[in-house]
């Protein structure tokens, strides 16, 4: 298994642009997450699927923020538009239930200018 | 609302020493433990995941430890290397949601 893929790795853009980061979780994992990693605040989750449907989205700071999961094999997190507060390193992870740990992605590094 | 802690912040040792790590978590009624590893610019790699109803967890040079009472976790490593370098996070499970609380993390450094 490839394990959790995230695209793109890197991406820098200006601060009003519209910025979509894309998953794949692993096959067969019921439970995907979006977290943001920053310095003075760590890791901080923004929303969690089960089954394709959000959960929990109250980690999520803004209107500006929106994700989806059309389908078990694919999430995207949507900022627009962007700040430059935004700039952080954006990961996902997956699970197969809860009693199972979580496998993350290698994160995407957002900085908006 | 849970909250996790991990001390020190970071941690700076000789190599072939053995370590603890520390976690502590303000409401003991979990589900499950889990640390990682966390190398620079990289993601989060699972060491261990501990079940409420489990004690501790072994792999290889890594212990972890639970005590839902008290609201600790240790992370034991034996014989430390400079491969071990990397910051080590603490995650709880508050509940049977899957989510995840992430502590601030230790930052280790084993010397040559």
């Amino acid at each position: 298994d490839a394990g959790v893929i995230q695209s793109p790795r890197h991406e820098v853009t200006e601060m009003g642009q519209e910025v979509t980061l894309r998953c794949k979780p692993i096959s067969g994992h019921d439970y995907l997450f979006w977290y943001r990693q920053t310095m003075m605040r760590g890791l901080e989750l923004l929303i969690y699927f089960n089954n394709n449907v959000p959960i929990d989205d109250s980690g999520m700071p803004e209107d500006r923020f929106s994700a989806k999961m059309p389908n078990a094999s694919f999430s995207t997190l949507k900022i627009q538009p962007s700040e430059p507060r935004d700039s952080a390193v954006y990961f996902c992870a997956s699970s197969f239930s809860e009693n199972y740990g979580y496998t993350f992605g290698s994160g995407t590094r957002l900085t908006v200018v | 609302k849970q909250e996790v802690t991990q001390i020190p912040a970071a941690l700076s040792v000789p190599e072939g020493e053995n370590l603890v790590l520390n976690c502590s978590f303000t409401d003991s009624a979990i589900y499950n433990l889990q640390w990682f590893r966390q190398d620079p610019g990289k993601g989060l790699t699972s060491l261990l995941l501990i079940q409420s109803s489990q004690r501790e967890q072994t792999s290889g040079r890594l212990n972890a430890s639970l005590d839902k009472s008290s609201g600790r976790s240790t992370l034991y490593i034996a014989a430390s290397q400079p491969g071990d370098s990397a910051t080590y996070l603490c995650a709880v499970g508050s509940s049977n949601t899957g989510k995840l609380i992430f502590g601030q993390g230790t930052t280790l450094q084993v010397k040559p």
